[in-house]
C-alpha cells in the first residue's frame, strides 16, 4: 500500500512570498489533515477535510493561509504572503477515523523556511 | 479540552537498558490516547494506541504503553533498548474539533537518544 505522499520535501522563500505544497493520501482515505511542526514542538492540525469539505479550520490563520481538497483526493495548503514565524515541517495526513479506527498516516512532510 | 503532556525534553538511556518515555493526560470521558515516533526527515509513524481493555498495550519494534487511570499516565516502555530507537516520540490524545469530528491533539514531543 502506498504511503501519504509530499512534495515538496523542502522550500526555501524570502518573507512576503507565496508558497503552495501538495498532498496525495492513501487511497481510500476520506480524511485529510494539514499540520504544522514548528521546532521543539508537537505537530499543530491547522486543517481537516472531510472528502472535499473543510470539517475544522479553526486554527488556520486565513488571513494568509488556504488549503483545498479537490475531488476529494489531492490537497494543496498555500500561504500567502509568507512569514517568518511560518518556517515549519508541514505534515499531510490521511486516515479513517470512526471506523473503529483512529490512526492517522503520514507523510513525510514539507520542511519551509522563511527568510 | 483534551491535552498531553510529556514531562521530559530528552531521555538518555544505553542500549540493552530498559527505557521510559514519559506521558501524563487529560481528558473528560474516556481517553484515547496514541504514541507516535519520527524519525530525522521522516513523517509521524504510529506505534499503538489505547481504547479499552488491557492496561497494557503492545504495539510496533517491541515498544509497549502502560495505561494508569488513577494517575493518568501513558508512559512508553521497551525493555531493552536499541541504537535504532533513537528519535523523538508524541503521546496523542483524541478530541473532537467544532464539527463533532475526530482529531488528534499531540504533546511536544520527547527526544529519545539510546547510546551504544
Amino acid at each position: 500500500e502506498a504511503g501519504v505522499a509530499q512534495s515538496p520535501r523542502y522550500k526555501i522563500i524570502e518573507k512576503r512570498q507565496s508558497v503552495a505544497f501538495w498532498c496525495n493520501p492513501i487511497s481510500g482515505h476520506a480524511t485529510l489533515y494539514w499540520y504544522q511542526q514548528i521546532l521543539g514542538q508537537g505537530p499543530k492540525l491547522l486543517i481537516q477535510f472531510q472528502n472535499n469539505g473543510v470539517v475544522d479550520d479553526s486554527q488556520l490563520p486565513k488571513d494568509r493561509f488556504s488549503a483545498e481538497r479537490l475531488k476529494g483526493v489531492d490537497s494543496t495548503l498555500k500561504i500567502q504572503p509568507a512569514k517568518l514565524e511560518d518556517s515549519a515541517v508541514y505534515l499531510c495526513a490521511s486516515g479513517t477515523p470512526g471506523q473503529n479506527t483512529d490512526t492517522q498516516y503520514f507523510g513525510p512532510g514539507t520542511r519551509l523556511t522563511v527568510l | 479540552a483534551q491535552s498531553v503532556a510529556q514531562p521530559e525534553d530528552q531521555v538518555n538511556v544505553a542500549e540493552g537498558n530498559p527505557l521510559t518515555v514519559k506521558c501524563t493526560y487529560s481528558v473528560s470521558g474516556n481517553p484515547y490516547l496514541f504514541w507516535y515516533v519520527q524519525y530525522p526527515n521522516r513523517g509521524l509513524q504510529f506505534l499503538l494506541k489505547y481504547i479499552t481493555g488491557d492496561n497494557l498495550v503492545k504495539g510496533s519494534y517491541g515498544f509497549e504503553a502502560e495505561f494508569n487511570k488513577s494517575q493518568t499516565s501513558f508512559h512508553l516502555k521497551k525493555p531493552s533498548a536499541l541504537v535504532s530507537d533513537s528519535a523523538l516520540y508524541f503521546c496523542a490524545v483524541r478530541d473532537r474539533g467544532a464539527g463533532g469530528y475526530i482529531k488528534l491533539i499531540f504533546g511536544a514531543g520527547t527526544r529519545l537518544a539510546v547510546h551504544p
